[in-house]
């Protein structure tokens, strides 16, 4: 079973404070993603990666970084943390574009 | 790129009573298509995934419909129960990237 771990669940962070999200696949997928959710808007794609390596902006990157040291690891970096950037962020693997994407149980971030 | 519209955001239907969400895509090159089924508090879990090869392909209690002339993709739960009640999501590879791209979901809400 293709298992993709999110850490924290939860997170409380203040205004002005660095947040770091961590993600690790066990799937050996080439092709990591973040997202976050937030109500009216769904899913939307944040950074991605296609390898170790590589990250590349997605349709909503202002405000974030992603680090992919590994094919196992993908980090979302929120230098300076801002209300607006309260949500629920999910993490996913995936091999090509044409299979399925894998995801994580997400991570619910405060920022007061 | 690709761009999938899904709709209605909100429905709500009795037990026993069928319901329908629809969505449409632009690129007419697209093959793969996903719906994903979200519960409260999860991540998101593959419901099923089409080719463009079947226009019909059934679940267990769903049906999914693929009209590739008008590009639109549908789910039809043929007798809905409480247990379908989450948030339900469409998503099309983006024939151009790495990425995959989905609708803004529909919050399905099943009354006993």
């Amino acid at each position: 079973e293709a298992a993709v771990t999110q850490s924290p669940r939860n997170k409380v962070a203040v205004t002005g404070g660095k947040v770091t999200l961590s993600c690790n696949q066990t799937n050996n997928h080439n092709n990591m993603y973040w997202y976050r959710q937030d109500t009216g808007h769904g899913l939307r794609l944040i950074h991605y990666s296609y390898g170790a390596g590589s990250t590349e902006k997605g349709d909503i990157p202002d405000g974030y970084k992603a680090s992919r040291p590994s094919q196992e690891n993908f980090s979302l970096i929120l230098e300076l943390a801002t209300p607006s950037q309260t949500s629920v962020y999910f993490c996913a693997s995936g091999d090509r574009g044409d299979t399925e994407v894998f995801f994580g149980k997400g991570t619910r971030l405060t920022v007061v | 790129g690709e761009q999938v519209e899904q709709r209605p955001p909100h429905l709500s239907v009795r037990e026993g009573d069928s319901a329908v969400i629809i969505c449409t895509y632009t690129d007419p090159n697209s093959y793969y298509f996903f719906w994903y089924k979200q519960e409260p508090g999860a991540g998101l879990q593959l419901l099923m995934k089409v080719f463009s090869s079947t226009e019909i392909n059934e679940g267990q209690g769903f049906t999914v419909l693929l009209n590739k002339k008008d590009k639109q993709l549908s789910l039809n739960l043929t007798a809905a129960h409480p247990g379908d009640s989450a948030v339900y999501f469409c998503a099309v590879p983006d024939t151009n990237a790495y990425k995959v791209i989905f609708g803004k979901g529909t919050h399905l809400h099943v009354l006993p």
